[in-house]
């Protein structure tokens, strides 16, 4: 069976503390590897999509990674609107996308 | 372009009672996911349609679900009769292309958080 498993659960960094958050995956040829950020009260908002090893995304602060085993998303000097859950997800079949239970990200002033 | 909506943001009710959530996908997505997350889990896949096919009902949990997509826009998840383990958030995401073997991109609703007392 398909899993994910992200870590830390939760992490507190002080503004401008960079560090990264690992993901994971045990999938059976694996299509894309998602990550997406989720705020209180709303959906998944996606973020990127990587598709082989050794493949890396960009977007502002956010660098994704992805290794035969896991993903990394790394941030860079965070901000307190980067504070958010983050979402990783991976699919190995025919469109269905198997979740992590995320990470909790806290950015304080 | 707007985004996946969902309707109502919030429902609750009474064991045994139906209640039916609406999807509209994003204007063009032939493929459309629903998706759950129960109290402290991750989010988990029920069903995908394209167009008005189910593709993958493999994640429903019951026969107490139903999903249908009329005409291939918007779609509905019925759960009757509902059941205290029902509560949690139910999203729905829709994609462009959902070709085998892809991986394409879901895009999210921003969810109905259901409570069954």
């Amino acid at each position: 069976e398909d899993q994910v498993t992200q870590s830390p659960e939760a992490l507190r960094l002080q503004e401008g503390e960079s560090s990264s958050l690992n993901c994971s995956y045990t999938v059976s040829g694996l299509r894309g590897l998602f990550w997406y950020r989720q705020d209180p009260g709303k959906g998944p908002e996606f973020l990127f999509t990587l598709y082989s090893a050794g493949e890396e995304k960009e977007k502002e602060r956010l660098k994704a990674t992805l290794t035969k085993k896991e993903s990394f998303l790394h941030i860079t000097a965070p901000k307190p609107e980067d504070s958010a859950t983050y979402l990783c997800a991976a699919s190995g079949g025919y469109q269905k996308v198997t979740f992590g239970t995320g990470t909790k990200l806290q950015v304080i002033p | 372009e707007a985004g996946v909506t969902q309707f109502p943001s919030h429902s609750v009710i009474e064991k045994g009672q139906t209640v039916t959530l609406r999807c509209d996908p994003i204007s063009g997505h032939d493929n459309l996911y629903w998706y759950r997350r129960v109290m402290g889990k991750e989010i988990k896949f029920l069903l995908h349609f394209v167009k008005e096919s189910k593709q993958d009902e493999s994640g429903m949990p019951n026969n107490r679900f139903l999903a249908e997509r009329t005409g291939g826009t918007y779609s509905t998840l019925k759960v009757q009769p509902a059941e205290l383990e029902d509560s949690g958030v139910y999203f729905c995401a829709s994609s462009l292309y959902g070709l085998a073997g892809g991986a394409d991109t879901q895009y999210f609703g921003p969810g109905t958080r259901l409570t069954v007392l």
